[in-house]
């Protein structure tokens, strides 16, 4: 069965410095990979993917992951974060031909301080 | 678009009593999607759906029917209430098997005393 572990529950960071949030995963095949982020009492949004292709993956709002397989590694990170970036933030990941189902970690508060 | 949309947005019910959460979608999506999110658990798959007319289980569907008359709507069944269903509730919708972003609804608080 495949898992996502997120093992930090909150980051905190100053605003202008670079941020990382950790996710590592375990599944059989080639994964796809995924990270969410979710404000207060909303909805999940979907920040990016990684499916194939160049490691590095960019995303909506200046973010970007970088996964590396040997690690089994899909790192949240941006080279400056905002005040507004403070939320909750989710890894997830799907086994291929699974109905598309995600298995999701735990999440990981981003708080971002002026 | 309106996207994913849930009603209600808030609920409290009594332990043993019934509800049913909706689930809409307008993106013609064919695979949909209800997870609980509880702290420090991120989110669960109770029950999916991937085309008009099918269900299957998730990870913790015991407690829970869902039902996929239409193509568009999902919906998510309590047929006695406990409070360890006490959570909030997430819908959620695919294009299909070769896609892969979901796209989420707003959620439902739902409170059993």
């Amino acid at each position: 069965a495949q898992s996502v572990a997120q093992p930090e529950d909150q980051v905190n960071v100053a605003e202008g410095n670079p941020l990382t949030v950790k996710c590592t995963y375990s599944v059989s095949g080639n994964p796809y990979l995924f990270w969410y982020v979710q404000y207060p009492n909303r909805g999940l949004q979907f920040l990016l993917k990684y499916i194939t292709g160049d490691n590095l993956v960019k995303g909506s709002y200046g973010f970007e992951a970088e996964f590396n397989k040997s690690q089994t590694s899909f790192h949240l990170k941006k080279p400056s974060a905002l005040v507004s970036d403070s939320a909750l933030y989710f890894c997830a990941v799907r086994p291929t031909g699974t109905a598309s189902k995600l298995t999701f970690g735990t999440g990981t508060r981003l708080q971002v301080t002026l | 678009n309106a996207g994913v949309t849930q009603t209600p947005k808030f609920r409290v019910l009594k332990t043993g009593q019934s509800m049913t959460l909706l689930c809409a979608q307008d993106m013609n999506h064919e695979y949909m999607y209800w997870y609980r999110q509880d702290p420090g658990m991120g989110l669960r798959l109770i029950h999916y759906s991937v085309g008009e007319g099918t269900t299957a289980k998730g990870e913790v569907p015991d407690g829970y029917n869902v039902s996929r008359l239409k193509k568009q709507n999902f919906l998510l069944g309590l047929e006695s209430a406990a409070p360890s269903q006490t959570s909030v509730y997430f819908c959620a919708s695919t294009l299909g098997s070769l896609s892969y972003e979901q796209y989420f609804g707003p959620g439902t608080r739902l409170t059993v005393t």
